[in-house]
């Protein structure tokens, strides 16, 4: 079965601690890896795209890294505005029906 | 450059009731996708729409479609209601759907009672 899974659940860091969000994912034929931030209330919103293992993309203090089984989302020096539900998600062509399967994201909590 | 739309914002309804979302995608963007995000599920892939046909669709019950319209906006209609649909329905839009990914709405909050 087509799996996508983050880790940890939930993550609690103070204002300046770097840490890494964790997405790891068993589908065959991935066409791409997505990972978006999400605030109560709103809609997802869009961070990044990886298509093949190695692939590296920077944003401020965000960091998005590929491999073959899993993704990396690395904060550098958090600042309590980056507090947000981080979501990661997969487009694949193995079966399915071909929208993206999302995990069930990493509630990050940035504290002054 | 006017982001991706959804109306109502929330909705209650009874139980047995139907109901019809709407969204208005980014301009020039002929792809839209609908979620629906709870908290025990997540978010699920409910269906696609590409130039007015449904390109794919998820794991859900015939009681849930939709469909899209020459401009590209998508109504999406769930029928006879039941408590479980509560959820926070998602719209998503893409140029061509894909690899070029999706942007995402603000969502419609819809209570079942």
């Amino acid at each position: 079965e087509d799996q996508v899974t983050q880790s940890p659940e939930a993550l609690r860091l103070q204002e300046g601690e770097s840490s890494s969000l964790n997405c790891s994912y068993t589908v065959s034929g991935l066409r791409g890896l997505f990972w978006y931030r999400q605030d109560p209330g709103k809609g997802p919103e869009f961070l990044f795209t990886l298509y093949s293992a190695g692939e590296e993309k920077e944003k401020e203090r965000l960091k998005a890294t590929l491999t073959k089984k899993e993704s990396f989302l690395h904060i550098t020096a958090p600042k309590p505005e980056d507090s947000a539900t981080y979501l990661c998600a997969v487009l694949h062509s193995g079966g399915g029906a071909d929208g993206l399967t999302f995990g069930k994201g990493t509630h990050l909590i940035i504290q002054p | 450059k006017a982001g991706v739309t959804q109306t109502p914002r929330y909705l209650i309804k009874t139980r047995g009731q139907q109901v019809t979302l709407s969204c208005s995608p980014i301009s020039g963007h002929r792809s839209v996708s609908w979620y629906q995000q709870t908290p025990g599920q997540g978010l699920q892939f409910l269906f696609e729409y590409f130039s007015e046909t449904q390109r794919n669709k998820g794991n859900f019950p015939g009681r849930f479609s939709g469909r899209q319209f020459s401009n590209s906006r998508s109504e999406m209609n769930v029928s006879t209601l039941e408590l479980g649909d509560s959820a926070l329905y998602l719209c998503a839009s893409s140029p061509t759907g894909g690899e070029y990914g999706y942007t995402f709405g603000s969502g419609t909050r819809l209570t079942v009672v």
